[in-house]
């Protein structure tokens, strides 16, 4: 079954502007993931964070992670029209591997 | 590095026909999964393996088998493919302390 789970489902912006994807889950985690799919692509991995991290940082990109809420979100700043994908967080279990991807929010950046 | 390589990329088959989707990867990863992704679902695990020789079971696994005889190779067997495995099909796999790295996919169709 579905764990995390991606708000909006769908978000469209102008570039320049910043993109906020929302992500939840039901269980205890080991870490969260996120994931970028371009349209007909595999998934690309964009930053992991530890359930012990409360926010982190890569490029662009800022991730925070609320374990007492289950909830996780990421922050695109000066969107491009390159980072129009869907957009994918994935939990991992405590003292797994496996993950668990939610449905995805599929993000539009207008030139 | 040529990272996980997905074989074929594209695939009719018809019911009742029996297939294998190869999956190789040349990192030394320790964890490979097979993932599923159909519209509006997400992602969903069907097998996953843990080292040579071990696998186990995820969300959706009736209806294929793996194995797992080298580090390097994780195949995954359509026994009786059937119009519900129609489906896009990510092989992924991960050194257990990072994200995964995914395969561009293969792209099945049971008619």
């Amino acid at each position: 079954s579905q764990q995390g789970e991606e708000d909006p489902q769908a978000l469209s912006i102008q570039e320049g502007e910043n993109a906020t994807m929302n992500c939840s889950y039901k269980t205890s985690i080991n870490n969260l993931q996120w994931y970028r799919q371009n349209s007909g692509r595999g998934l690309v991995h964009l930053i992991l964070i530890r359930s012990n991290e409360r926010e982190k940082h890569s490029g662009r990109l800022r991730v925070t992670l609320d374990t007492s809420k289950k909830s996780s979100s990421l922050l695109i700043t000066a969107s491009r029209a390159a980072d129009t994908a869907s957009y994918f967080c994935a939990d991992g279990g405590a003292g797994s591997y496996q993950l668990t991807f939610g449905k995805g929010t599929k993000l539009s950046v207008i030139p | 590095n040529a990272g996980v390589t997905q074989t074929p990329k594209f695939q009719v088959l018809k019911t009742g026909q029996s297939m294998t989707l190869q999956c190789a990867q040349d990192m030394n990863h320790e964890y490979m999964s097979w993932y599923r992704q159909d519209p509006g679902m997400g992602l969903r695990l069907i097998h996953y393996s843990v080292g040579a020789g071990i696998t186990d079971q995820g969300e959706v696994p009736n209806g294929y088998n793996v194995s797992r005889s080298t580090t390097e190779d994780f195949p995954l067997r359509l026994l009786s493919a059937a119009p519900s495995q129609t489906s896009v099909y990510f092989c992924a796999s991960t050194r257990g302390t990072d994200g995964y790295t995914f395969g561009s996919g293969t792209r099945l169709t049971v008619v």
